[in-house]
C-alpha cells in the first residue's frame, strides 16, 4: 500500500506570509495527487487536482507542484480565511486511494 | 448544481450493520466516468477512504476494511449506499460521500453524517 507522509504536522503563520507544506509518497504516484482544505466543522474542499491544477474558483495564491514521490502545496500570501487542515490524497494506485494525515495551519 | 447529502442511523450498537445513504443531484451515476466515494473521519482525526463505485458498477474497497464493506447504487433514484458490518466503537466517525471527478479527485462533498457506535 502507498503511504502519504505529510509534513509538517502543524504550522503557525502570519497573515501575508508564504506557506509551504509537503507530501511524500512511499512509491511513485506520478501526478495523481490532490490537495484538500478542511476548515473546522466543514467538509473537505478540493483545491488542487493532478498535483498542480487549481480547481474552479480556487484563488491563485494556492498552488501545487511535484510529481513522482514528492509534492508541495504553497499558499503565497496567507489570508485570515486560510486556517484549516490541508490533506493530500493519492489515487495513482487506482483504485486504492490514500490520504495523508494532514497539516494543520493556524494563524500566528 | 451538484449536491450530495448523507443519511444514516445516528447511533447503533456494536456488532450491528451500519447502513448509509448518499442522495445526490446534479449528475447521474449512469453517465460514463461518474463515480461516488465514501470517506470517514473520526472526531479530531484525519480522513480515511472507504470505497468507490462507478457508473459501470465497478466497486473498490479499502483493503483494511474490505471484508466488512459493501457499496452499491440506485441509479434511478440518484443514490449510493454503503454498508459496514459488525461495527465497533472504532467505526464512530463522520461519514462523507463525494463525487469522483473526471480525473479521480473528489470534487464535490456532502456535509457528512455523524455515526456513533455505542452500547
Amino acid at each position: 500500500d502507498i503511504v502519504m507522509t505529510q509534513s509538517p504536522t502543524s504550522m503557525s503563520i502570519s497573515v501575508g506570509d508564504r506557506v509551504t507544506m509537503n507530501c511524500k509518497a512511499s512509491q511513485n504516484v506520478g501526478s495523481n495527487v490532490d490537495w484538500y482544505q478542511q476548515k473546522t466543522g466543514q467538509s473537505p474542499k478540493l483545491l488542487i487536482y493532478k498535483a498542480s491544477n487549481r480547481y474552479t474558483g480556487v484563488p491563485d495564491r494556492f498552488t501545487g507542484s511535484g510529481s513522482g514521490t514528492d509534492f508541495t502545496f504553497t499558499i503565497s500570501n496567507m489570508q485570515a480565511e486560510d486556517p484549516a487542515i490541508y490533506y493530500c490524497l493519492q489515487h495513482k494506485s487506482y483504485p486504492m486511494y490514500t490520504f495523508g494525515a494532514g497539516t494543520k495551519l493556524e494563524l500566528k | 448544481q451538484v449536491t450530495l447529502k448523507e443519511s444514516g442511523p445516528g447511533i447503533l450498537q456494536p456488532s450491528q450493520t451500519l447502513s448509509l445513504t448518499c442522495t445526490f443531484s446534479g449528475f447521474s451515476l449512469s453517465t460514463y466516468g461518474m463515480g461516488v466515494g465514501w470517506i470517514r473521519q473520526p472526531s479530531g482525526k484525519g480522513l480515511e477512504w472507504l470505497a468507490n463505485i462507478w457508473w459501470d458498477d465497478d466497486k473498490y474497497y479499502n483493503p483494511s476494511l474490505k471484508n466488512r464493506l459493501t457499496i452499491s447504487k440506485d441509479t434511478s433514484n440518484n443514490q449510493a449506499f454503503l454498508k459496514i458490518t459488525n461495527v465497533d466503537t472504532a467505526d464512530t466517525a463522520t461519514y462523507y460521500c463525494a463525487r469522483i471527478g473526471e480525473l479521480g479527485d473528489f470534487d464535490y462533498w456532502g456535509q457528512g453524517v455523524m455515526v456513533t457506535v455505542s452500547s
